[in-house]
């Protein structure tokens, strides 16, 4: 099976562009989630979505961050306009949803990372 | 004080040995506790899980729980270079969705 998928892998852009960040998550699976790991801060949560719907933004350092997930196969995260410290590897990870239903005490899986250098 | 705390340095054992890795959290209502391995420039790969006191336990590695003292332990028997590593350490309350995570602990096994 397939598992999350992201690109790019690297991105290398001038500060004041625009970052588009994208994640396809494991089929099947209804969260998923996009962290930021830098060496200060360790891996942060930034957002997650349960059935494509944001469920909690908290993480999202400010509002030049955004992210969507406009359907269950495909979300973005965006960065505009893009700043030095935004430079980290971000990460998406999916999870399924619990038979339980609503809490999922199920194990989230990481895709490989967009490793990001805003010069 | 951080909800997840990895407070030791890097851990070097030589191979063989047995690596003991520490965590800390700070809500009670946790319910859901993860250990997670990532090697230099890779993702987190999940490797234990473990949800009610005591020990659990898979191939060489051990889980263990102490829901009381909130605090949760991974035991590395026999250890390999393979094992050379980040481990993180992640913990989920009950209620939401979010994986908080420590700042890892570093093992370098020795040959």
């Amino acid at each position: 099976d397939a598992g999350v998928i992201q690109s790019p892998r690297h991105e290398v852009t001038e500060m004041g562009q625009e970052v588009t960040l994208r994640c396809k998550p494991i089929s099947g699976h209804d969260y998923l989630f996009w962290y930021r790991q830098t060496m200060m801060r360790g891996l942060e949560l930034l957002i997650y979505f349960n059935n494509n719907v944001p469920i909690d933004d908290s993480g999202m350092p400010e509002d030049r961050f955004s992210a969507k997930m406009p359907n269950a196969s495909f979300s973005t995260l965006k960065i505009q306009p893009s700043e030095p410290r935004d430079s980290a590897v971000y990460f998406c990870a999916s999870s399924q949803q619990s038979p339980i239903g609503g809490y999922s005490n199920q194990p989230q899986h990481f895709g490989d990372g967009t490793r990001l250098s805003i010069l | 004080q951080k909800e997840v705390e990895q407070n030791s340095g890097p851990l070097s054992v030589p191979e063989g040995a047995i690596a003991s890795l520490n965590c800390t959290y700070s809500d009670r209502g946790s319910q859901s506790f993860f250990w997670y391995r990532q090697y230099s420039g890779k993702s987190p790969e999940l490797i234990m899980s473990i949800y009610s006191n005591g020990d659990k336990e898979d191939g060489r590695f051990t889980a263990q729980l102490n829901k009381a003292s909130q605090y949760v332990s991974l035991l590395i028997r026999d250890s390999q270079p393979s094992d050379s590593a980040t481990y993180l350490c992640a913990v989920k309350n009950y209620g939401n969705n979010r994986l908080a995570f420590g700042k890892g602990n570093q093992v370098v096994v020795i040959p």
